[in-house]
């Protein structure tokens, strides 16, 4: 059974940082790509970034290029997320998914639970 | 970045009745989009990809089609837990971008 843990969210000042963790059971972690994505209080979902299964190619929305970094330690089947200079408008519920093979496109089949992340003063 | 919009933004329906939901592109993504469910407290679930192939586990009163710029979702005859979200994502380019969402409630 494919399980994702998300962790690591918490309550942080503006230029701030914190290390968002997903935690992967399941599933052969190092071929698939991964991915998060968030969403704001009361708004809808955003992609947010992509890491390829071995961890050569990432992507970023515009927003938080610069800021955050993701990354995939295939040795212990977990994805990261590392924010830094955290601002207001990234306070969000962060989602890891994992990227389906199946099809001729790419798609999310399995999303973690969330982890909020509060950035406040 | 390639801009989805959905409509309606919000529907009312009862059960057992027949919806559809529209996804259209600011420009062209051949198949290249999926579906999900979104209930409150629950993380996003898949239902439909590569635009109208179903989700292993999703049942059949779900349906997506269309290609390039304009896709529908449908759902056959509601039941009570179908009354939540749902977002159209695009995979033709990055940013993966969603659509802002419909929310189904109960009529």
């Amino acid at each position: 059974e494919v399980q994702l843990l998300d962790s690591g969210g918490g309550l942080v000042q503006p230029g701030g940082s914190l290390r968002l963790s997903c935690a992967t059971s399941g599933f052969a972690f190092e071929t698939y790509a991964m991915s998060w994505v968030r969403q704001a209080p009361g708004k809808g979902l955003e992609w947010v970034s992509s890491i390829s299964g071995n961890g050569a190619s990432t992507y970023y929305t515009d927003s938080v290029k610069g800021r955050f970094t993701i990354s995939k330690d295939n040795s212990r089947n977990t994805l990261y997320l590392q924010m830094n200079r955290l601002r207001a408008e990234d306070t969000a519920t962060y989602h890891c998914t994992k990227v389906g093979l199946a099809g001729d496109w790419l798609y999310f089949d399995y999303w973690g639970q969330g982890t909020l992340v509060t950035v406040s003063s | 970045a390639i801009q989805l919009t959905q409509s309606p933004s919000s529907l009312s329906a009862s059960v057992g009745a027949r919806v559809t939901i529209t996804c259209r592109a600011s420009q062209g993504i051949s198949g290249a989009l999926a579906w999900y469910q979104h209930r409150p407290g629950e993380p996003p679930k898949l239902l439909i990809y590569d635009a109208s192939r179903l989700e292993v586990g999703v049942p059949s009163r779900f349906s997506g089609s269309g290609s390039g710029t304009d896709f529908t979702l449908t759902i056959g005859s509601l039941q009570p837990e179908d009354f939540a979200i749902y977002y159209c994502q695009q995979f033709n380019s990055y940013p993966y971008t969603f659509g802002q969402g419909t929310k189904l409630e109960i009529k």
